[in-house]
């Protein structure tokens, strides 16, 4: 089955400053690849995707690149703001149609704290 | 609202005694998922399902049941619990298009001690 790493499991930034938290895949079949925020307390939240066609999206300050060929992908935060600490997960799931597990699985997590 | 709620929010029992964690969404969702938070473990799936009467197991399927006799529902149950599967639930819908995962929408979680 898919396996997906991520790191780091914890990053501390400036206020202002940039994040990146990447992930690595271990399916080719993986074609979809959504980032969840999950603050404390709380339910994940979907925060952006992108799927396997595209190498990158962006909205607002955040922003995904995938690199299919390396089966890694990244988030990138910019200019950061305190409410943005929070638990970020990616994950990544295989298409529906394949006849393997249709599944979201998920990186660990990383804890994002934004310091004022 | 579109929304998926659970019930309970918060649960304390006893070992092997039977519980079950009811979840429903209202957006007419197909695929319907169950996952358990544990520290450092991120979220794992445990049992999903692709339609009514369609049901599968995820990573982490023992000790858990699922049924999917309506569309809107999806309980978990847990026919003998035991303190390893104290943890924090949740409930994800989602829509089915073909090819692609769609978006997930979590319900708020269910955390569950077993003593």
């Amino acid at each position: 089955g898919e396996n997906v790493e991520q790191h780091p499991s914890t990053l501390s930034v400036q206020e202002g400053d940039s994040a990146v938290i990447k992930c690595t895949y271990s399916d080719s079949a993986s074609n979809y690849f959504p980032w969840y925020k999950q603050e404390l307390g709380k339910r994940p939240q979907l925060i952006i995707d992108i799927r396997s066609n595209v190498g990158e999206k962006k909205d607002q300050r955040i922003a995904v690149t995938l690199n299919k060929t390396a089966k890694h992908f990244s988030l990138h935060i910019t200019e950061t703001q305190p409410e943005d600490s929070a638990v970020y997960f990616c994950a990544a799931s295989q298409p529906f149609s394949s006849g393997s597990a249709r599944q979201l699985t998920f990186g660990s997590g990383t804890q994002l704290t934004v310091l004022p | 609202e579109a929304q998926v709620t659970q019930n309970p929010r918060y649960l304390i029992t006893v070992t092997g005694k039977k519980l079950t964690v009811t979840c429903s969404q209202n957006m007419n969702h197909e695929y319907m998922s169950w996952y358990r938070q544990d520290p450092g473990l991120g979220l794992r799936q445990i049992y999903y399902s692709m339609n009514v009467e369609v049901t599968d197991k995820g990573d982490v399927p023992e000790g858990y049941k699922v049924s999917r006799k309506e569309k809107r529902n999806f309980p978990l149950i847990l026919e003998s619990p035991s303190p390893n599967q104290t943890s924090l639930y949740f409930c994800a819908s989602s829509l089915r298009l073909a090819g692609y995962q769609e978006t997930q929408y979590f319900g708020p979680g269910t955390r569950l001690l077993v003593l």
